[in-house]
C-alpha cells in the first residue's frame, strides 16, 4: 500500500476554497486515490474517489497530475460545517484501507 | 433508513467484564470491516469478513473475536476487557471488488474503568 502524506492541519475562512495536497510517490498502477471526511464524533464518510486527471461531484473535486505522484482535493465555498479530519488513502479498490493522521481543517467565520 | 447501524453508541464497563458490540448492514454490501479508533486518532483496521469468511486478521489480541452470522452482520465481542482497550470501534462495510468506498458506522465509544 503506498504511503501518503498530507498536512497535519489547515485553516481557512467560510466562502473560500480549499486545497488539500496528499502526496503518493509511489503510488502502484492498479491503486486509486480516495479521500473521506470525519466529523467529531462520526465514523468517516467517502468523499471522492479517482485514478487520474479530475473527478468532480457534489461535495468536492479531486486534480490528479499526470505522474499521480500527488492529488488535490478542492472544497469549494467551505462553510463551518466543513470543519473536519479530512483523510488521503491510495489503494487498489479491493485492498483494505489503512488510514493515516489525516488533515484537521478548521473554517473560521 | 440504508446504513451501516453499531450498537450501543456508548459502552462503559469495568475491566475483566466481557462484552459484544454489534453491526448490521443493510446496504447490500459482501464485506464488512472493525476498526479501532484510539484516543490520538489512528483508525486502524482489526477484522474484515467477506460473505460471513475472516479474510483479514490485523495483529489483535485473542481477547478479540469477531462473528458474522451472515452477510449483512458482524458483532465483536471482547473477553477480559483491559483499560486499553477503551477506544471507539467503527463498523464499515463495502463491495469488496466494488467502484464505491466504505460506509462506516457511528462508532460506539467504549470506556473501561
Amino acid at each position: 500500500l503506498a504511503k501518503t502524506t498530507q498536512p497535519i492541519s489547515m485553516d481557512s475562512y467560510e466562502g473560500q476554497e480549499v486545497n488539500i495536497t496528499c502526496s503518493h510517490n509511489n503510488i502502484a498502477t492498479n491503486d486509486y486515490i480516495t479521500w473521506y471526511q470525519q466529523f467529531p464524533s462520526q465514523g468517516p464518510r467517502f468523499i471522492i474517489q479517482g485514478y487520474k486527471t479530475k473527478v468532480t461531484n457534489e461535495v468536492a473535486s479531486l486534480f490528479i497530475p499526470a505522474d499521480r505522484k500527488s492529488s488535490t482535493l478542492s472544497l469549494p465555498r467551505v462553510s463551518l460545517s466543513d470543519t473536519a479530519v479530512y483523510y488521503c488513502l491510495v489503494g487498489a479498490r479491493d485492498d483494505k484501507i489503512i488510514f493515516g493522521k489525516g488533515t484537521r481543517l478548521h473554517i473560521l467565520p | 433508513d440504508t446504513a451501516v447501524s453499531q450498537t450501543p453508541k456508548y459502552l462503559v464497563t469495568q475491566m475483566g467484564n466481557d462484552k459484544s458490540i454489534k453491526c448490521e448492514q443493510n446496504l447490500g454490501h459482501d464485506t464488512m470491516y472493525w476498526y479501532k479508533q484510539d484516543s490520538k486518532k489512528f483508525l486502524k483496521i482489526m477484522f474484515s469478513y467477506n460473505n460471513k469468511e475472516l479474510i483479514i486478521n490485523e495483529t489483535v489480541p485473542n481477547r478479540f473475536s469477531p462473528k458474522s452470522p451472515d452477510k449483512a452482520h458482524l458483532n465483536l465481542h471482547i473477553n477480559s476487557l483491559e483499560l486499553g482497550d477503551s477506544a471507539v470501534y467503527f463498523c464499515a462495510s463495502s463491495h469488496l471488488r466494488g467502484n464505491y468506498g466504505y460506509t462506516f458506522g457511528s462508532g460506539t465509544r467504549l470506556t473501561v474503568v
